[in-house]
């Protein structure tokens, strides 16, 4: 069974810091791995998918990579401001079409 | 394009009562989904719709039903809401097959069993 484990849990730091987010999971053989963030009472908004063929994925500030042999993915967030706090979701499709979440990264970035 | 709705976004019902939670998604998608979040637990499948006229089974799909009810619509049912179905839950949609697709999420359901 696919099991997916965010680090840290919750991560406080001052406005500017660059950030990595790590996710790790245990069977290597994905499709995919998605990145998602949720505000707080909302649903989840994806940023980036990164297929299995693929190493990195870039949207903005936002930088994913993928070590899929090692079942890692880091989700690295340059100069982070206080629109980015939320908690930071990753998830990754092994079976026909279904997601396995891990239980997240609280981000707090504070002015 | 409203993407994914869900009706309604809170619910409170007494032990053994039933109800159904509505999606529908206006993206043209042939798979849909339906997850609970819970507290520490993160987010879990209950039940999915590959395409029209096709339904799985989850991780946690005991007490729960799902019916798919066109291309659009992909309900889940309570049949006897138990206080373990406190939760929020979330229902999301994709193109389909095929490792580029990404899922789109709804903004979540409510509910609370008392």
């Amino acid at each position: 069974k696919q099991e997916v484990t965010q680090i840290p849990a919750a991560l406080s730091v001052p406005e500017g810091e660059n950030l990595v987010l790590n996710c790790s999971f245990t069977d290597s053989a994905i499709y995919n791995l998605q990145w998602f963030r949720q505000d707080p009472g909302k649903g989840l908004t994806s940023l980036l998918l990164i297929q299995s063929s693929q190493r990195e994925q870039t949207s903005g500030r936002l930088n994913a990579s993928l070590d899929k042999s090692s079942g890692r993915s880091t989700l690295y967030i340059a100069a982070s401001q206080p629109g980015d706090s939320a908690t930071y979701l990753c998830a990754v499709m092994s079976g026909y079409s279904t997601l396995t979440f891990g239980k997240g990264t609280m981000l707090l970035v504070s002015p | 394009n409203a993407g994914v709705t869900q009706t309604p976004k809170f619910q409170v019902l007494k032990t053994g009562q039933s109800m159904t939670l509505q999606c529908a998604q206006d993206m043209n998608h042939n798979s849909m989904y339906w997850y609970r979040q819970d507290p520490g637990m993160g987010l879990r499948l209950i039940y999915y719709s590959a395409s029209e006229g096709t339904t799985d089974k989850g991780e946690v799909p005991n007490g729960y039903n799902v019916s798919r009810l066109n291309k659009r619509e992909f309900s889940l049912r309570l049949e006897s809401a138990a206080p373990s179905q406190t939760s929020v839950y979330f229902c999301a949609s994709r193109v389909g097959a095929g490792s580029s697709y990404e899922q789109y999420f709804g903004p979540g359901t409510r509910l609370t069993v008392t």
